[in-house]
């Protein structure tokens, strides 16, 4: 059974600094891993998506890695902004018929100005 | 992307009483998911909604407690009955389509039962 493990669970770092997201899981035969924002009783705003060929996606400061091999993914913010604070969640698909999701526990990040 | 809409955003329930939580997209989409995300906690699948079928269920969920339509290839609803407190939650529903790998997410129906 897949198992999708972030760490921190929080971070607090203040506005301006690059900071480093970790996702790792267990079974490295995923479809593609994708990370999403959520902001308080909110839903899911998708960020990048990392197909099981590709090494890393960028999007404006966010920039995701993945290395299928050792079951690992970051998502690297840089120049940090308040406006970043959030909950940023990777998950896993397994691909196949399926399509299913596989989230880890999330990290809340707080920017402070 | 897809536009995904839910109804209703939020509600208070009593316990023991059924809530019918509808989900709408914008766009025919392939695949159908709803997921739930208890307080604290990360998302878990609850079940696909397959179209013209029964719904998939995980290990945990039932048909009973959970019953899902999906009539068409853009709306789907998530039954969640005879609901006890261990039942507040958000229940969310995402969206992915044969052309894209790409999920999507709606956003979500806060449940708060009494």
């Amino acid at each position: 059974k897949q198992e999708v493990t972030q760490i921190p669970a929080a971070l607090s770092v203040p506005e301006g600094e690059n900071l480093v997201l970790n996702c790792s899981f267990t079974d490295s035969a995923i479809y593609n891993l994708q990370w999403f924002r959520q902001d308080p009783g909110k839903g899911l705003t998708s960020l990048l998506l990392i197909q099981s060929s590709q090494r890393e996606q960028t999007s404006g400061r966010l920039n995701a890695s993945l290395d299928k091999s050792s079951g690992r993914s970051t998502l690297y913010i840089a120049a940090s902004q308040p406006g970043d604070s959030a909950t940023y969640l990777c998950a896993v698909d397994r691909g196949g018929s399926a399509r299913q999701l596989t989230f880890g526990s999330g990290t809340q990040l707080t920017v402070l100005p | 992307s897809a536009v995904i809409s839910q109804k209703p955003s939020r509600d208070i329930c009593q316990r023991g009483t059924s809530l019918t939580i509808q989900c709408q997209v914008d766009s025919q989409v392939t695949m159908m998911f709803w997921y739930r995300q208890q307080p604290g906690q990360s998302l878990t699948l609850i079940a696909t909604a397959n179209q013209g079928s029964e719904a998939t269920y995980e290990s945990g969920f039932v048909i009973d407690k959970f019953p899902i339509s999906r009539p068409n290839l853009t709306f789907s609803t998530l039954t969640v009955s005879n609901m006890s407190p261990e039942d507040s939650s958000i229940y969310l529903c995402s969206v992915g389509t044969s052309g894209s790998v790409e999920q999507f997410f709606g956003p979500g129906t806060r449940l708060t039962v009494l």
